[in-house]
């Protein structure tokens, strides 16, 4: 299985500030089969990012997915009190499909 | 707009089964997998099982492979969740998601249920 390992844990911001969050795979990620979901508490994860890189419909500017391989990040900038969740990342590349433990970010 | 609606959680006791279903409107059901994720209390995410989008191959993850199976009403747009020999680490919010792929497989989820709570406990 290809685990995923995301950090920090926790990230305390301000409102404006840029968030860089992490994601590592155990072994390469091929097509770069990246998600990444922003869940907010006693919602259900809301799709941001497919492809490591590319936005779902109606995701604002504000996100941006990068990396490729073993190595990817969401950065998100000019925080907002609305970007406090927990951040998750996916890849689906190999089955079993596989999730990191998330980054909290708080606001 | 797309809507997915879970139902049928609740309190079970160990060894029991319960069958959770996942009401779909919006969207063509029957072009689209559509899988199961579940998350343990306070915990991440967890993906379960995917149905192709004709019902044909299902996947399982390894913690509920020979105790649990999915099936499909395409013609009710409706998803289902059967899940026997229960155990309580079985307990958890049980999301169905949609897969994004037309006709085929993309593995990643587009669209979420609010989410079935099922208590596994004696």
């Amino acid at each position: 299985d290809i685990v995923l390992t995301q950090s920090p844990g926790t990230l305390s911001l301000s409102p404006g500030d840029r968030a860089t969050l992490s994601c590592r795979a155990s072994q390469y990620v091929q097509n770069n089969y990246l998600a990444w979901y922003q869940q907010k508490p006693g919602q259900s994860p809301r799709l941001l990012i497919s492809a490591a890189s590319t936005r779902a419909t109606g995701i604002s500017d504000r996100f941006n997915g990068s990396g490729s391989g073993t190595d990817f990040a969401l950065t998100i900038t000019r925080l907002e009190p609305e970007d406090s969740a927990v951040y998750y990342c996916q890849q689906y590349d190999i089955s079993p499909l596989t999730f990191g433990g998330g980054t909290k970010v708080e606001i | 707009q797309v809507q997915l609606v879970e139902s049928g959680g609740g309190v079970v006791q160990p060894g029991r089964s319960l069958r959770l279903s996942c009401a779909a409107s919006g969207f063509n059901l029957s072009g689209h997998a559509m899988h199961w994720v579940r998350q343990a209390p306070g915990q991440g995410l967890e993906w379960v099982a995917v149905m192709s989008f004709d019902g044909s191959n299902n996947f399982y993850g390894a913690s509920v492979k020979g105790r649990f199976s999915v099936s499909r009403d395409n013609s009710k747009n409706t998803l289902y969740l059967q899940m026997d020999s229960l155990r309580t680490e079985d307990t958890a919010r049980y999301f169905c998601a949609r897969d994004p792929g037309w006709l085929r497989y993309s593995d990643y989820f587009d669209y979420w249920g609010q989410g079935a709570l099922v208590t596994v406990s004696s």
